[in-house]
């Protein structure tokens, strides 16, 4: 157990339609990271936060958004959902923002399916 | 444009033998990789890391090797147990983000009994 609990682990859910995926970070961890893992692009960076303030930014779609909570929980936002969204969409969380003791530790994923 | 390629898709090794994983990177602001390792239906967890002063780095039965200049690492795993059969990916990132990771498209490692 990684200390990182994302919900729901899956969702089915139809196009066009919004999600929101939840992160909790391992206790005392200030930096959240959002990828992406689909078949055929492999685990994606799409975001990090940083005690509750934007960091860095991957590849992520304007529809997506992400934002982190006082409590630095995070939220995955995806409106407008196509088929081609199918994927884990994993969080990761580590002690800092930068720096050497940066090994990220990964939740179990949330496997969304859009139909 | 694929920054991080582990350019074989599997490997198979026999018990008490070595593992060598290989990964080729082509970004030069790199400055800090690691190893992950995935079993299906759970996230990644993190294995051993190499920052860009060393070229070698060690963890029991897992050592890590780092060519600067050929862009190039690679991953040992002596003696090789069939626990140890799961994707492994290697990831990079720069210097100014150390928690943007760019991932390997991952080696499924499978070690028969």
């Amino acid at each position: 157990d990684s200390g990182v609990t994302q919900t729901p682990k899956h969702l089915i859910t139809a196009t066009g339609q919004r999600v929101t995926l939840r992160c909790s970070p391992r206790s005392g961890d200030l930096s959240v990271y959002w990828y992406q893992q689909s078949l055929d692009q492999g685990l994606q960076f799409l975001i990090q936060y940083y005690n509750g303030e934007e960091r860095a930014k991957g590849n992520i779609l304007e529809r997506f958004s992400a934002q982190q909570f006082p409590d630095l929980h995070s939220e995955l936002n995806l409106s407008s959902l196509e088929l081609g969204d199918s994927a884990l969409y994993f969080c990761a969380s580590s002690v800092a923002g930068q720096g050497m003791d940066t090994e990220a530790f990964f939740g179990q994923g949330t496997r969304l399916t859009v139909v | 444009d694929q920054q991080v390629k582990q350019n074989s898709p599997s490997l198979s090794v026999q018990e008490g033998r070595i593992s060598i994983l290989n990964c080729d990177y082509t970004n030069s602001m790199f400055d800090y990789f690691l190893w992950y390792k995935k079993y299906p239906a759970e996230g990644p967890t993190f294995l051993i890391s190499i920052s860009s002063i060393k070229d070698k780095n060690e963890d029991g039965r897992f050592t890590v090797f780092l060519n600067k200049s050929a862009k190039h690492l690679s991953l040992h795993i002596v003696p090789s147990q069939p626990g140890d059969s799961a994707v492994y990916f290697c990831a990079a990132s720069p210097r100014t983000s150390y928690g943007k990771l760019t991932f390997g498209q991952g080696t499924i490692l499978t070690v028969h009994p």
